[in-house]
């Protein structure tokens, strides 16, 4: 079975500054991996998907990369804003569509 | 475009009740999840149903839980009776039937089981 670990399971940063979320899965044999956003008393929010065959996918200032041969990815927050403030939750997908999460990190970004 | 909708958002019940939950998926999204998310954890799927039929229900509870999509579209998904360790926040998502499969999540119901 799919293990997602994500480190650490709290981060605190001043605002501006660039940080970077890990997230590791024990099986390399995987379908593509997305990236969500949770706000307190929410849903989750799409972030990112990475497919398989894709090293990198960006939008705007989130990069998410992925090293299937080491089982992990990497989500880049660059110019940290407080709005960006949430826990970021990491899932893989061995196959088509089942999704196992980590379970998060809880980001704050002090102004 | 919609998102997922689902209703209630709140729900406070007593052990050994019943209850129920649903789910509208994005129009056109023939895959449906439902999720159970406990304090501080990640989501765990619960049931994965392709446009009415169960693809994966591996960890439902079944000797409590039930869930069903008629017609395809909207969801229920049924507790009977709850225990306090169902006390989590339901969460269903949908996604295209072809790949790759990006799911959207809908906002969730909090139960909370007395």
């Amino acid at each position: 079975k799919q293990e997602v670990t994500q480190i650490p399971a709290a981060l605190s940063v001043p605002e501006g500054e660039n940080l970077v979320l890990n997230c590791s899965f024990t099986d390399s044999a995987i379908y593509n991996l997305q990236w969500f956003r949770q706000d307190p008393g929410k849903g989750l929010t799409s972030l990112l998907l990475i497919q398989s065959s894709q090293r990198e996918q960006t939008s705007g200032r989130l990069n998410a990369s992925l090293d299937k041969s080491s089982g992990r990815s990497t989500l880049y927050i660059a110019a940290s804003q407080p709005g960006d403030s949430a826990t970021y939750l990491c899932a893989v997908n061995p196959d088509y569509g089942q999704f196992y999460f980590g379970t998060g990190t809880s980001l704050t970004v002090i102004p | 475009e919609a998102g997922v909708a689902q209703s209630p958002r709140y729900k406070i019940i007593e052990k050994r009740q019943s209850v129920a939950f649903w789910c509208n998926p994005i129009s056109g999204h023939a895959t449906l999840y439902w999720y159970q998310q406990i304090l501080g954890q990640g989501p765990k799927l619960l049931i994965q149903f392709q446009n009415n039929g169960v693809v994966d229900d591996s960890q439902l509870p079944k000797d409590r839980f039930s869930a069903e999509r008629l017609k395809g579209v909207d969801s229920t998904l049924k507790i009977q009776p709850a225990k306090l360790e169902d006390s989590a926040v339901y969460l269903c998502a949908s996604s295209l039937a072809g790949g790759p499969f990006e799911q959207y999540f809908g906002p969730g119901t909090r139960l909370t089981v007395t």
